[in-house]
């Protein structure tokens, strides 16, 4: 019953471009969804959040946009660097925490 | 001054052994997790913390019990562990689990292996 899902396990840019990672989730009640993002051999550290509320949130290069008659959200970064090479979770949040399995987004120089 | 630590990284040992994983945070969080990311890097809730009390006690076997000695620390118990415990384990903290704004804030990890 896994309530939210990152169906592209990887993804290859150029750096410059844009990476667009995409999730979908199940559970209408989820009123917090978070992006985060994993290095090799570390934990996930926070990226950018969106409140159920919004449909888009910016934080520099990152963008997260909330469809929520879908139930998708994606996280938007533009221009990729290759310091964005890494794995990025998304997750979704009512009483608890809930993550997909991640998209491993590698930018190439 | 890390923020979210968690001792040992990487933990190998035998089939029906008892072991323990520690954690700490530093940031003064009313609430710390347990996470267990499994082969398939599906990463899925354990426990939850509030105030040294469990708010949150996912389907796990009871051979894990967390322990909550202060709430600047979430320690994890394992006993009799099963080669399926393999894992990667991730502590992590957020200052409010009953409403607003709940970041979580995760440790580096412990790598457990189960032989």
């Amino acid at each position: 019953d896994q309530q939210v899902k990152q169906n592209s396990p990887s993804l290859s840019v150029q750096e410059g471009r844009i990476s667009i990672l995409n999730c979908d989730y199940t559970n209408s009640m989820f009123d917090y969804f978070l992006w985060y993002k994993k290095y090799p051999a570390e934990g996930p550290t926070f990226l950018i959040s969106i409140s159920s509320i919004k449909d888009k949130n910016e934080d520099g290069r990152f963008t997260v946009f909330l469809n929520k008659s879908a139930k998708h959200l994606s996280l938007h970064i533009v221009p990729s660097q290759p310091g964005d090479s890494a794995v990025y979770f998304c997750a979704a949040s009512a009483y608890q925490f809930y993550f997909g399995t991640g998209t491993s987004l590698t930018v190439i120089p | 001054d890390t923020a979210v630590s968690q001792t040992p990284k990487y933990l190998v040992t035998q089939m029906g052994n008892d072991k323990s994983i520690k954690c700490e945070q530093n940031l003064g969080h009313d609430t710390m997790y347990w996470y267990k990311q499994d082969s398939k890097k599906f990463l899925k809730i354990m426990f939850s913390y509030n105030n040294k009390e469990l708010i949150i006690n996912e389907t796990v076997p009871n051979r894990f019990s967390p322990k909550s000695p202060d709430k600047a620390h979430l320690n994890l118990h394992i006993n009799s562990l099963e080669l399926g415990d393999s894992a990667v384990y991730f502590c992590a903290s957020s200052q409010d689990a009953s409403g607003g704004v709940k970041t979580q804030y995760f440790g580096p990890g412990t790598r457990l292996l189960v032989l």
